[in-house]
């Protein structure tokens, strides 16, 4: 069973930094493109972030761009996130997803939520 | 970046009813757009790719269609399940993005 659960969130202080990851299982994890997307309480979904399977491509969305450092670790089966300047904008619940053999998100998972506040 | 608008913000309608939600693309990014459903304290789930092709598992009661900057997803006959919020995603271009979503609610 695919499964990817992420952790590392938690209360963090404006300008402050944080690692997000995301530990995939049930499927050859080296294969597969990763991304984040964030939701803000009540609001849609954002795309955040995207890595290629070997990591030697990553692309970021423009808010987040220069903040944010997205990395994986094949070895560990580990996504992660690393998160600074943080900005009360960036208040969120962080989904890391698999992009599947449809070119889509096909599996999510739980999500992370990040608060950011004095 | 290419922006992507969903009409209505809100659907009321009945269950048994027909759905037709709209995705429309600010540039074209040809049939590269999928549809996911998200309900409440859940993760999204996709369940059109690529404009029209229903991922695994999804009913058939589920069709999606469109191409270039146009683009619609059909729900017929409205199960109780289906009441959720619907959002859709474009791989054309990076970097991808979402609309801000369609909330179908009961009426």
């Amino acid at each position: 069973e695919v499964q990817l659960v992420e952790s590392g969130g938690g209360l963090v202080q404006p300008g402050g930094s944080l690692r997000l990851s995301c530990a995939a299982s049930g499927f050859t994890f080296s294969n597969y493109a990763m991304h984040w997307v964030r939701q803000a309480p009540g609001k849609g979904l954002e795309y955040v972030s995207a890595i290629s399977s070997n990591g030697g491509t990553t692309y970021y969305a423009n808010s987040v761009k220069g903040r944010f450092t997205i990395s994986r670790d094949n070895s560990k089966n580990t996504l992660n996130l690393q998160m600074g300047s943080l900005r009360a904008e960036d208040m969120a619940v962080y989904y890391c997803a698999r992009v599947g053999a449809t070119n889509y998100f096909d599996y999510w998972g739980q999500g992370t939520l990040v608060t950011v506040s004095s | 970046e290419i922006v992507l608008t969903q009409s209505p913000a809100t659907l009321s309608l009945s269950p048994g009813e027909r759905a037709t939600l709209s995705c429309r693309a600010s540039q074209t990014v040809s049939s590269y757009l999928a549809w996911y459903q998200q309900k409440p304290g859940q993760a999204p789930r996709l369940l059109i790719y690529d404009a029209s092709n229903r991922a695994t598992g999804i009913p058939a009661r589920f069709s999606g269609s469109g191409s270039g900057t146009d683009f619609t997803l059909t729900i017929s006959d409205l199960e109780p399940e289906d009441f959720a919020v619907y959002y859709c995603q474009q791989r054309g271009n990076w970097p991808r993005t979402f609309g801000q979503g369609t909330k179908l609610e009961i009426k």
